[in-house]
């Protein structure tokens, strides 16, 4: 098994402008989350989804956008990048409480 | 109050030293309690989980203290490899439109020296 994987794993954007992260798991998970990870400090829950179809938005959710229409994918969109996006950004699967995470996208906006 | 708290460190020991690592928790109704690796640039890994028996797995020990919302790691005959920051997290209920959510703290940075 793969486990989760993460496309891209490096990418630098301009201010302004969009990408989607991808995120993708082949353990059937039904919950998926994504996080950032800012230096020295705690991962944050962006938004996260209990099954395909369904949605919610974490902790810091702002200038970010999702969608889950498969079990198997959960990517991750950003509208309008701003440098304080910059960050390591990490998908996630699990079953309600254990949690698999992906190799991480490091993204840098400038 | 933060909802998981850890002492960042860093924590030096020397190759073969005990070391130990402790983590409070604000919300007294957590259910779940876990304990994972980061090595430098790259993704948590599940460790171990916490049980309210306490668990052990080969040198590693956790423990629970419900009563003072606590937990802490111990590791046993320190190993270079041991070197990497430890997340204390925790499942608690967040409300009823999210259901339980895991709360990570910011970790505790070990490094073990020869």
């Amino acid at each position: 098994n793969a486990g989760v994987t993460q496309t891209p794993k490096f990418r630098i954007l301009k201010i302004g402008q969009s990408m989607t992260l991808q995120c993708t798991q082949d353990m059937n998970h039904n919950y998926m989350y994504w996080y950032r990870q800012d230096p020295g400090m705690g991962l944050k829950l962006i938004y996260y989804s209990v099954g395909a179809g369904i949605t919610d938005k974490g902790e810091v959710p702002n200038g970010y956008n999702v969608s889950r229409s498969t079990t198997e994918d959960f990517p991750l969109r950003l509208e309008l990048a701003a440098p304080s996006q910059t960050s390591v950004y990490f998908c996630a699967s699990g079953r309600e409480v254990e949690q698999y995470f992906g190799p991480g996208t490091r993204l840098t906006v400038t | 109050r933060k909802e998981v708290e850890q002492d960042p460190g860093p924590f030096n020991v020397p190759e073969g030293a005990t070391v130990a690592f402790n983590c409070t928790y604000s919300n007294s109704a957590s259910q779940s309690f876990f304990w994972y690796r980061q090595d430098c640039r790259k993704e948590p890994k599940l460790l171990m989980s916490v049980y309210s028996s306490g668990n052990e797995d080969g040198r590693f020990t956790a423990q629970l203290n419900r009563a003072s919302q606590y937990i802490s790691l111990l590791i046993r005959d320190s190993k270079l490899s041991d070197s990497a920051t430890y997340l204390c997290v925790v499942n608690s209920w967040a409300d009823s439109n999210s259901g339980y959510a895991l709360n990570f703290g910011k970790g505790t940075s070990l490094l073990v020296t020869p």
